[in-house]
């Protein structure tokens, strides 16, 4: 069965820090890939999506960014963070293409304070 | 279109009611809607979807209808338990690989 990890679960950062999440999935080849961000109380923002290594679409400009080195690994980074990169971040990962049921499976999130 | 910016709306029902959850969407090319349960501090799980050239579909306890019409998809949950409180939101395939998420709503089930 296929199964999707992320972490850090959390993780508190000072202004101006690095950053680095990271997603893998097990059980799949050739998955599309997704960054979402939920600041506290709001809905789902896409930030990026992937459909195959080093393929990456940004959905808003930001200040992040994301790579995809291996089949099954996402990774979001900044290299300076801002106090509105705070929220709730989730990867998630579907089969190709997008499309019926169970059409995004979600990991645990990572829920990101930059003090 | 996305909503990311705004509060939540909520839904508050007592434990046995009918709940409906109301969802509009703006892509009429979309192929499928999907609703998702997101409980406090958990990723989002799939509840139920609905493909364009579908009305109704029912599930265990809920049912998704869709009005292509008005561009309106609800989400009806049948005599409501308190594990049913959770954030609810509706999503739309939209483009090739993207599933964009509406507004959420929260739902609280009083005992």
């Amino acid at each position: 069965s296929q199964t999707i990890h992320q972490w850090p679960a959390t993780l508190v950062q000072p202004v101006g820090s690095p950053l680095s999440l990271e997603c893998t999935v097990e059980g799949t080849s050739n998955p599309n890939l997704y960054w979402y961000r939920q600041a506290a109380g709001r809905g789902l923002q896409l930030l990026f999506y992937s459909v195959g290594i080093g393929q990456i679409s940004s959905e808003v400009p930001q200040n992040l960014s994301a790579s995809r080195p291996q089949d099954r690994q996402f990774i979001l980074s900044s290299k300076k963070l801002l106090l509105s990169d705070s929220g709730f971040y989730l990867c998630a990962w579907s089969v190709v293409p997008l499309s019926g049921a169970n059409v995004l499976t979600f990991g645990a999130g990572s829920r990101l304070t930059v003090l | 279109g996305e909503s990311v910016g705004l509060h939540l709306p909520t839904l508050s029902v007592q434990e046995g009611d009918n709940s409906i959850i109301n969802c509009a969407y703006s892509n009429s090319a979309s192929d499928y809607f999907i609703w998702y349960k997101q409980e406090s501090g958990k990723g989002p799980q799939f509840i139920i979807d609905i493909r364009s050239n579908m009305d109704k579909r029912q599930g265990q306890r809920v049912t998704v209808l869709l009005n292509k019409t008005v561009k309106h998809l609800s989400l009806q949950i049948a005599a409501t338990q308190p594990g049913d409180s959770a954030v609810y939101f509706c999503a739309e395939i939209s483009g090739f690989q993207k599933l964009v998420f509406g507004t959420g709503t929260r739902l609280l089930v009083s005992p």
